[in-house]
């Protein structure tokens, strides 16, 4: 079954504009972590939070941990053409070792 | 040096064949892992390996059947391809549940 999901499933903005995407999971876990992947490419891991940990910053990138509302948000400040990706969540299980992904957020920076 | 390598990229065949992809990480990792994305994005665990043994096996046809030969190499073999199997097969690695390092993807299109 489905872990995470990520909201919204597609989100166009201007260039310089801030970008949120948000995730929801079902069941406790250890970590969350980002995942960006570019068109025809593999994914590539952005940032991970721990669960005692509520925000964590990495250049333009921010994110967030709500254990309580089983949520987490990314955020990518003054957004640039080349952020244009689909982007994922991945929460592992505490239970097992299993990383499960979101369905993802399409995100398009607009000239 | 590329970290996990996958090969071949693009894979086209008939129902029915039998075909094999290939992975290889040089990060040291301890487990391997096998996704398939489908046309809409969703990323899905099919197996993964911890040194050589196998610890998740997602619900997948018995077609595909993953080998380790040691703990930087994980195997994909698909017996009787069906038009279904279509789709990007990413291998990936990581230290046990951390963050994952992605290959670049094979497409599989089953004509």
């Amino acid at each position: 079954s489905q872990q995470g999901e990520e909201d919204p499933q597609a989100l166009s903005i201007q260039e310089g504009e801030n970008a949120t995407m948000n995730c929801s999971y079902k069941t406790s876990i250890n970590n969350l972590q980002w995942y960006r992947q570019n068109s025809g490419r593999g994914l590539v891991h952005l940032i991970l939070i721990r669960s005692n940990e509520r925000e964590k910053h990495s250049g333009r990138l921010r994110v967030t941990l709500d254990t309580s509302k089983k949520s987490s948000s990314l955020l990518i400040t003054a957004s640039r053409a080349a952020d244009t990706a689909s982007y994922f969540c991945a929460t592992d299980r505490n239970r097992d070792d299993k990383i499960i992904f979101g369905k993802g957020t399409r995100l398009h920076i607009l000239p | 040096d590329t970290a996990v390598s996958q090969t071949p990229k693009y894979l086209v065949t008939q129902m029915g064949n039998d075909k094999s992809i290939k992975c290889e990480q040089n990060l040291g990792h301890d487990t391997m892992y096998w996704y398939k994305q489908d046309s809409k994005k969703f990323l899905k665990i099919m197996f993964s390996y911890n040194n050589k043994e196998l610890i998740i096996n997602e619900t997948v046809p018995n077609r595909f059947s993953p080998k380790s030969p040691d703990k930087a190499h994980l195997n994909l073999h698909i017996n009787s391809l069906e038009l279904g199997d279509s789709a990007v097969y990413f291998c990936a690695s990581s230290q046990r549940g951390d963050i994952q390092y992605f290959g670049a993807g094979t497409r599989l299109s089953v004509l």
